[in-house]
């Protein structure tokens, strides 16, 4: 079945560090790919996603490319801010019409960004 | 603000009884609602998918008469641990699929996680 593996964390950073989150799938067909985002509190927020290969996706600073070759979805942002600290998730989705919405996660990884 | 909204956020029960999550879509009605659980340092799962005014569709290994989901409105689903076991403390979310000129769009609710002592 499809799956996703998530780069371990927690990740902490300095602000203004570069940020790498590695993502990578393992799916039939073309899935669509998501990076959803939950801060402290909060539910999880659709951040950015990509539907096909090597389209790109951004939102906020953040970057995620498809890669079909490497089966890879990496998450990246040039400067973190102490407000990016939150939960990162990777998914997947395969499923259409009126499966829309079915979502296969990666763990999770924990940023926290200090000043 | 807030598009979906679960509750309680957080609960402690003991073994053996049952708990109640909600999962409110505030300002849209949602035909399809979907249950995920998390374990420590794994994977959101998906565990059923919630229809409303007919029964949910459960994944594979997940017990139907342990999680008890009922989606009786546009815009509520419950999902009811019974005879809630310590293995079974979790981290519960639901999401709300929208459908909208542009397309579907799914909104997800802030969590619950459950102890069972």
């Amino acid at each position: 079945g499809d799956s996703v593996t998530q780069m371990e964390g927690p990740v902490t950073l300095s602000e203004e560090a570069f940020l790498t989150i590695n993502c990578t799938y393992t799916a039939t067909g073309y899935p669509s790919l998501f990076w959803y985002v939950q801060y402290p509190g909060e539910g999880l927020q659709l951040l950015l996603k990509a539907t096909k290969a090597d389209d790109k996706g951004s939102n906020k600073g953040f970057e995620a490319t498809y890669r079909k070759e490497t089966t890879s979805f990496h998450l990246e942002k040039g400067s973190v801010q102490v407000s990016d600290s939150a939960v990162y998730f990777c998914a997947l989705s395969n499923a259409g019409g009126t499966s829309y919405g079915k979502l296969t996660f990666g763990q999770g990884t924990i940023l926290t960004v200090h000043p | 603000g807030a598009v979906v909204s679960q509750h309680p956020s957080w609960v402690i029960c003991k073994s053996g009884t049952s708990v109640k999550i909600e999962c409110r879509s505030l300002d849209f009605q949602a035909t399809t609602m979907f249950w995920y659980r998390q374990f420590p340092k794994q994977s959101l799962m998906l565990m059923a998918t919630s229809n409303e005014g007919s029964k949910a569709t459960y994944e594979q290994g997940v017990e139907k008469d342990k999680f008890l989901i009922n989606h009786a409105s546009l815009t509520l689903s419950t999902l009811t641990v019974t005879s809630a076991h310590p293995e079974g403390s979790s981290f519960y979310i639901c999401s709300a699929r929208a459908m909208g000129r542009s397309g579907n769009t799914i909104y997800f609710g802030e969590g619950s996680w459950l102890t069972v002592v």
